[in-house]
């Protein structure tokens, strides 16, 4: 069975400061990788998805980027904390491998809590 | 473009009490998905169910039932017999069924709090 991971669990960084967020997929292959913010517990947005190594897509301009550097693994990174950077950071993964499946379903990691103050 | 609304922000009912949950959705694409999300105080989101909008019928899952009506672009999910572990933050989402540039999105509505109370 498939399994996503996301570390930390929760992180508390000072405004200026650089970010990395790190997620995992287990259990298959070539998964199209997403990452959402979720701000005030309410309202999931799309920030990135990534299809393949090296292929992310950015849904929002932002301070964030992305990067997927191997087949089962997504970063999100910030070179600067803004404090509008805080908020519940969601990983989701769905089947991939070059095409999608027309039933696709995003299944979602545990989230990582960030406070930037 | 898409949208989904979830009128109800919050709901508060006592346990055993049935409660519906509503969700309107807006969209331009013929085909698409629809899902149901569960978000418990522990935050991460667990999913409920997909429906695809070629198919109308409803949906029963024990104490759970969805109703999908696409002449009036609603998917309301209703509980049974609620209980206290019922309690969360319930989404709706609507996602195009092709690709293109909606590829892969995720359209949330706001979320409603559901509270079941002992």
């Amino acid at each position: 069975s498939q399994t996503i991971h996301q570390w930390p669990a929760t992180l508390v960084q000072p405004v200026g400061s650089p970010l990395s967020l790190e997620c995992t997929v287990e259990g298959t292959s070539n998964p199209n990788l997403y990452w959402y913010r979720q701000a005030a517990g309410r309202g999931l947005q799309l920030l990135f998805y990534s299809v393949g190594i090296g292929q992310i897509s950015s849904e929002v301009p932002q301070n964030l980027s992305a990067s997927r550097p191997q087949d089962r693994q997504f970063i999100l990174s910030s070179k600067k904390l803004l404090l509008s950077d805080s908020g519940f950071y969601l990983c989701a993964w769905s089947l991939g491998g070059g095409f999608t499946p027309p039933q696709e379903t995003q299944y979602f990691g545990p989230g990582t809590r960030l406070l930037v103050l | 473009a898409q949208k989904v609304t979830q009128a109800q922000t919050e709901i508060s009912v006592v346990e055993k009490e049935d409660v519906t949950l509503d969700c309107v959705y807006e969209t331009r694409d013929t085909t698409y998905y629809l899902f149901w999300y569960k978000q418990p105080p522990s935050g991460e989101l667990v999913f409920l169910i997909r429906r695809n909008s070629f198919d109308e019928q409803n949906e029963i899952s024990g104490r759970y039932s969805w109703n999908f009506q696409k002449s009036t672009s609603s998917f309301n999910f209703t509980i049974t017999a609620s209980q206290v572990v019922d309690s969360a933050v319930y989404f709706c989402a609507l996602r195009p069924a092709a690709g293109g540039t909606s590829y892969g999105k995720l359209t949330f509505g706001q979320g409603t709090i559901l509270t079941v109370h002992p």
